[in-house]
């Protein structure tokens, strides 16, 4: 059964950049149907997509969030990736990497990293 | 963006009561809804999706209907293990955007 599992810096200085990084395991992340996502949860509050990625590198992000995310995805290593620069405390929160399908399903999820932002 | 307005916040119920949930959508959506669980500490579980279709290997006590902007969804038989914050889900237009949640809790 596929397994998702973040890791990065768990830490994050005001203004710096976010990084995160998802592995995919125990499956492939070959397929066109298929898209490799990022969703975060605020301590306390609810979900927020941040954005998604297709093997053939086509990108979709929450426009809020736009200008300052990038996912990039690296099939040869089973990987995925998230980078938000600029962040400010409002950043803080787990952040999750899941799989998508064309139906707008988010199956499976990874566990989940929190991901403070501080100086 | 199409903003999901779930209902209630939060709910309490006794072991065996019947739970429902409802879901509206700022526009409509068609079918285009899932239902997740969130159990205190875990990442979401995807539960229905297509507004009614149960996910495999999901227990047959939970349920959803529901088309264009009202939705629900239904805990026939309340378990101890169902306590988590249910969120709804649209996909009909990006940006994706889940609801506010639900949190079941046990009277």
């Amino acid at each position: 059964q596929l397994q998702l599992q973040e890791s990065g810096s768990r830490l994050v200085k005001p203004s710096q950049t976010l990084s995160l990084t998802c592995a995919v395991s125990a499956g492939s992340m070959s397929g066109p149907l298929y898209s490799w996502v990022w969703i975060r949860q605020p301590p306390g509050k609810g979900l927020e997509w941040i954005g998604y990625i297709y093997e053939s590198g086509a990108t979709f992000y929450n426009p809020s969030l736009k200008s300052r995310v990038t996912i990039s995805l690296d099939g040869s290593n089973n990987r995925f990736s998230l980078n938000l620069n600029s962040v400010t405390a409002a950043d803080t929160a787990v952040y999750y990497c899941a799989r998508g399908n064309t139906r707008g399903r988010f199956d499976p999820w990874g566990q989940g990293a929190l991901v403070t932002v501080s100086s | 963006d199409i903003q999901m307005t779930q209902s209630p916040p939060s709910l309490s119920a006794s072991v065996g009561d019947r739970v429902t949930i409802t879901c509206q959508a700022s526009q409509v959506i068609s079918n285009y809804l899932n239902w997740y669980q969130q159990k205190p500490g875990k990442a979401p579980k995807l539960l229905i999706y297509d507004a009614s279709n149960l996910e495999t290997g999901v227990q047959s006590r939970f349920s959803g209907s529901g088309s264009g902007t009202d939705f629900t969804f239904t805990i026939s038989s309340l378990q101890p293990e169902d306590i988590a914050i249910y969120y709804c889900q649209q996909y009909k237009a990006l940006p994706v955007t889940f609801g506010g949640g639900t949190k079941v809790e046990i009277k």
